[in-house]
C-alpha cells in the first residue's frame, strides 16, 4: 500500500516570499503520478500542480513548482512570489499508474497548512 | 472549466436514517469517486467506478454504502443507515483518463445527528 507523508502540519510566510512545502511517498510502485491539491476555506479541492513520475523534468504551474526526487520519494512544492489568495491547506497525493483499463484511487497525506501573512 | 456538481451542498439526518448523495460528473469522462473528509482530517478514498461497476473501494466502504450511475449523468452515494461517524464532507470527483487530473465537486457536508 502507498503512503504519503506532509511533515509540517502548518507553515507560514509572507507576502512576495517563497515557501516550499514538503512531501515523501513510500511504494514500490515505478510508475505513478503526484499531485498538489489546494483546499482554500471554502473546502474546495483544486489542483495545483500534477507529475508524471516517469518525467525527470520537474513541473512548474506559473508560481507554483515542484522539485521530484524519484529515488529520494519526495516531492515539494515551491511556492514564489506568495499571494493572500494562497492561504489554504495544502495536499500531496499519489496516484499508481495503470495500463488500460480502471483507474487507482488517490491516497493523500494529511495536509500542510499554510498561512500567508500580509 | 467545467465543473464536477455536487447536491445538496448540506444535508443534515438523523441517525439510522438513508441519504443519498448526488452528484453530476463532466459529461465526457470515464472515471467516477467518491471520497470523505472528516472535519481537519484528510481526504479518504471510498470509491471509484467506471464502465457501470465498481473498480476499487476502501474498507470504509461498507455494506452500508452503495454507488449508482442510474442514468448517463448522474452519479450517487447512498448510505442505507447513517452513523454519528459518517459525518463528513463527502466529495464526488471525475477524470477522463487514467492518471488525469481529478476533477472534485465543491462538496456535500453531511451532519448525523
Amino acid at each position: 500500500a502507498q503512503t504519503v507523508t506532509q511533515s509540517q502540519p502548518e507553515m507560514s510566510v509572507q507576502e512576495a516570499e517563497t515557501v516550499t512545502l514538503s512531501c515523501t511517498y513510500d511504494t514500490s510502485e515505478s510508475n505513478y503520478y503526484l499531485f498538489w491539491y489546494k483546499q482554500p476555506p471554502s473546502r474546495q479541492m483544486i489542483l495545483v500542480i500534477r507529475q508524471e513520475a516517469y518525467k525527470q523534468q520537474n513541473a512548474t504551474e506559473n508560481r507554483f513548482s515542484v522539485n521530484f526526487q524519484k529515488a529520494a520519494k519526495s516531492f515539494s512544492l515551491k511556492i514564489s512570489d506568495s499571494q493572500l489568495g494562497d492561504t489554504a491547506m495544502y495536499f500531496c497525493a499519489f496516484m499508481k499508474r495503470r495500463s488500460g483499463g480502471s483507474n487507482y484511487k488517490l491516497t493523500f497525506g494529511k495536509g500542510t497548512l499554510l498561512t500567508v501573512n500580509p | 472549466e467545467p465543473e464536477v456538481t455536487q447536491t445538496p451542498s448540506h444535508q443534515v439526518t438523523q441517525m439510522g436514517q438513508e441519504v443519498i448523495l448526488r452528484c453530476v460528473p463532466i459529461s465526457n469522462h470515464l472515471y467516477f469517486y467518491w471520497y470523505r473528509q472528516i472535519l481537519g482530517q484528510k481526504v479518504e478514498f471510498l470509491v471509484s467506478f467506471y464502465n457501470n461497476e465498481i473498480s476499487e473501494k476502501s474498507e470504509i466502504f461498507d455494506d452500508q454504502f452503495s454507488v449508482e450511475r442510474p442514468d448517463g449523468s448522474n452519479f450517487t452515494l447512498k448510505i442505507r443507515s447513517t452513523k454519528l461517524e459518517d459525518s463528513a464532507m463527502y466529495f464526488c470527483a471525475s477524470n477522463p483518463q487514467a492518471g488525469e487530473k481529478l476533477f472534485f465537486g465543491s462538496g456535500t457536508q453531511l451532519s448525523v445527528l
